[in-house]
């Protein structure tokens, strides 16, 4: 069966500081691969996806890039947090963008 | 481009009581639409789709009815329980390898 994992699963980081939040998927191969970001009582913000190794679409400029070094890891990262980095994160992946499966994120937090 | 939109933002309801959701969208090009689940502090889970061949489909107490001439679709929930209790949230898309659009979900309330 299909698992996705993507840790850890809370973050506290200084301004300024840098990022990596990393997905893996298990069970498949070449899947379609996201991030989102949640605001706290919001909805869900596209901000990368890839559809193959070395594949990254962004959806919403800022300071924030993704890679994926692997057919079945995804890593979100950033240079330099800003305090408007805070919120919750999330790894999904799909099958030619059907069904998604979400990780069970990351609530990272920017001090 | 798509636009999703989802109503109503917040839904409360008697346990026992059904409880309806709807959302509408913009292109009718879009041939995909799912429902996900949220509960507090983890990520959305996926409890029912359909595609636009199809104009209900059911799952135990959920269901989803997709009217393609007015673009919009609904979830239904009957015999509500507390552990419905959750942000709801609909989404549209073109098929095969193009993105999701996201209504900006409901939270729903059951009351006991």
């Amino acid at each position: 069966s299909q698992t996705i994992h993507q840790w850890p699963a809370t973050l506290v980081q200084p301004v300024g500081s840098p990022l990596s939040l990393e997905c893996t998927v298990e069970g498949t191969s070449n899947p379609n691969l996201y991030w989102y970001r949640q605001a706290a009582g919001r909805g869900l913000q596209l901000l990368f996806y890839s559809v193959g190794i070395g594949q990254i679409s962004s959806e919403v400029p800022q300071n924030l890039s993704a890679s994926r070094p692997q057919d079945r890891q995804f890593i979100l990262s950033s240079k330099k947090l800003l305090l408007s980095d805070s919120g919750f994160y999330l790894c999904a992946w799909s099958v030619l963008g059907y069904g998604y499966t979400f990780g069970s994120g990351t609530r990272l937090t920017v001090v | 481009g798509e636009n999703v939109e989802q109503h109503p933002s917040t839904l409360s309801v008697q346990e026992g009581d059904s409880a309806v959701i709807k959302c509408t969208y913009s292109d009718s090009a879009s041939n995909y639409f799912p429902w996900y689940k949220q509960e507090l502090g983890k990520g959305p889970q996926l409890i029912i789709d359909i595609r636009s061949n199809v104009g209900e489909k059911k799952d135990q107490r959920i269901a989803v009815t997709l009217n393609k001439t007015a673009k919009h679709f609904s979830l239904h929930i009957t015999e509500t329980q507390p552990e419905d209790s959750a942000v709801y949230f609909c989404a549209a898309s073109k098929g095969s390898n193009y993105q999701l659009i996201w209504g900006a979900g409901t939270k729903l309330i059951i009351k006991p």
